[in-house]
Formats: C-alpha cells, sequence, structure tokens
C-alpha cells in the first residue's frame, strides 16, 4: 500500500510558467514532509521540507504549501526554467523514525 | 553527496547468477538504506541496516539478502539474479537532525543493473 501518492507521474511545463506536483498522506503520525529532486543519472537530493505546524515553506523559487486537515502537500515551482526539469519526489516520515515514505515521482520537463 | 560511493555503477549479468553490490560510506553514519527505482514505482526500499549486524527488511525485499560486517559498508546481494531484478539501486544513508530535529537521507550516485 502506498503510503504516499504523487501526482501527476509526468509535467510538461513552458519555460517562466509554475509547475505544481501534489502528494497526499494517510497516516496522519506523519509530521516532516521533505521533497527531493533528481537529475538524470544521480541520486535524489533534498530539495525542501516542511513541517505540518506551517501551511507554506518558500525558498527561492520552490514553494510547499501544506494543508493539514486535507493530508495534501504541494510543491510549487514559479517561473520554472529547463533546469529544473527533473524528477521529483514527495516524502513523508515520523519524528523518531529512520524510514522515508517516498511518493512515485513526478517526471518534469521544462521546455525552453 | 554525505561520502557515499557505489560500485559497480553499471553492471550487466545473467539470470541465475549472484550479484553483489556495494555501498561505502565515510562519515560513520548508523544507518544506511538499499532501494531501487523502477519507472511507476518510484524508489522501494529493500533492507536497510541500523547498525553492524544489525538489518530488517524493506517492502521488496524477496530475492535480496544484506550484509553490514563494519560500518562504513553496506552489501546487498541478489542470491540468484531475475531479469525482475533489472533496476537502478540506491544505496543511502540517514544523517541525524540536530537539537531534535529532523534528519536528512542522503543518497549515492546509484547502480545501474540489467539481468539479461
Amino acid at each position: 500500500q502506498q503510503q504516499v501518492k504523487q501526482s501527476p507521474q509526468s509535467l510538461i511545463v513552458q519555460k517562466g510558467g509554475i509547475s505544481i506536483i501534489n502528494c497526499a498522506y494517510e497516516n496522519t503520525a506523519f509530521d516532516y514532509f521533505p521533497w527531493y529532486q533528481q537529475f538524470p543519472g544521480k541520486g535524489p537530493a533534498l530539495l525542501i521540507a516542511i513541517r505540518p505546524d506551517v501551511s507554506e515553506k518558500k525558498e527561492g523559487r520552490f514553494t510547499i504549501s501544506f494543508n493539514k486537515s486535507a493530508k495534501q502537500f504541494s510543491l510549487h515551482i514559479m517561473d520554472s526554467q529547463p533546469g529544473d526539469s527533473a524528477t521529483y519526489f514527495c516524502a513523508a516520515i515520523q519524528t523518531g523514525a529512520n524510514n522515508l515514505f517516498f511518493g512515485t515521482g513526478t517526471r518534469l520537463t521544462v521546455i525552453p | 553527496d554525505a561520502g557515499i560511493t557505489q560500485s559497480p555503477r553499471h553492471k550487466v549479468t545473467e539470470t541465475g547468477t549472484p550479484v553483489t553490490l556495494r555501498c561505502h560510506q565515510t562519515e560513520n553514519h548508523r544507518y544506511m538504506y538499499w532501494y531501487r527505482q523502477d519507472p511507476g514505482h518510484g524508489l522501494r526500499l529493500i533492507h536497510y541496516s541500523y547498525g553492524v549486524k544489525d538489518t530488517d527488511k524493506g517492502e521488496v525485499s524477496d530475492g535480496y539478502s544484506v550484509s553490514r560486517s563494519k560500518t562504513e559498508d553496506f552489501l546487498l546481494t541478489l542470491e540468484s539474479a531475475t531479469s525482475s531484478q533489472t533496476s537502478v539501486y540506491f544505496c543511502a544513508i540517514w544523517e541525524p537532525g540536530t537539537s531534535g530535529g529532523p534528519g536528512t537521507q542522503y543518497f549515492g550516485p546509484g547502480t545501474r543493473l540489467l539481468v539479461l
């Protein structure tokens, strides 16, 4: 059973547009939600993360929006650039645990 | 990159042969993990280790075994490789957070395995 559900599976966005990737979870014990970015031929790398005590976290062009009541969170990439083309994974974990639960990934392509 | 290396980086093998993948870390982290990545499935945990000789199964452990005889090395073995084990394999470590904050998982560069 997939603990974290991610959509869409793939996304094509024009340069300068907004990319939005959505994730949902069921386990209310999760209290830390990181996003990972993976370029072809590389391992995933931590991009940005949020805890459920805030509804939004922004780092540069990347923003996480968090809706605790709906058990959903999303990644927004503003002014998307071709260099943002990568696979993005959302994840969730409970404090004290050491195993992340990953979404299935979204392959983002930003067209120049 | 948290000092994680994987070897080999690429391997082609035949069905029925044993294969061992190695993960090496330089920063003495307690937790180490093996994942496989497949299209449409994302990252799936195979096995993980929480110390020397301490390991546990993940969600897709069938057909795989692991060993950790030293803190820095975590080995993944396919006893008898099958075509369904063609995948990209990632090793990862868990770096604990500071002051009670959340930790971070760091991944190695991956091993691309093709089983013919």
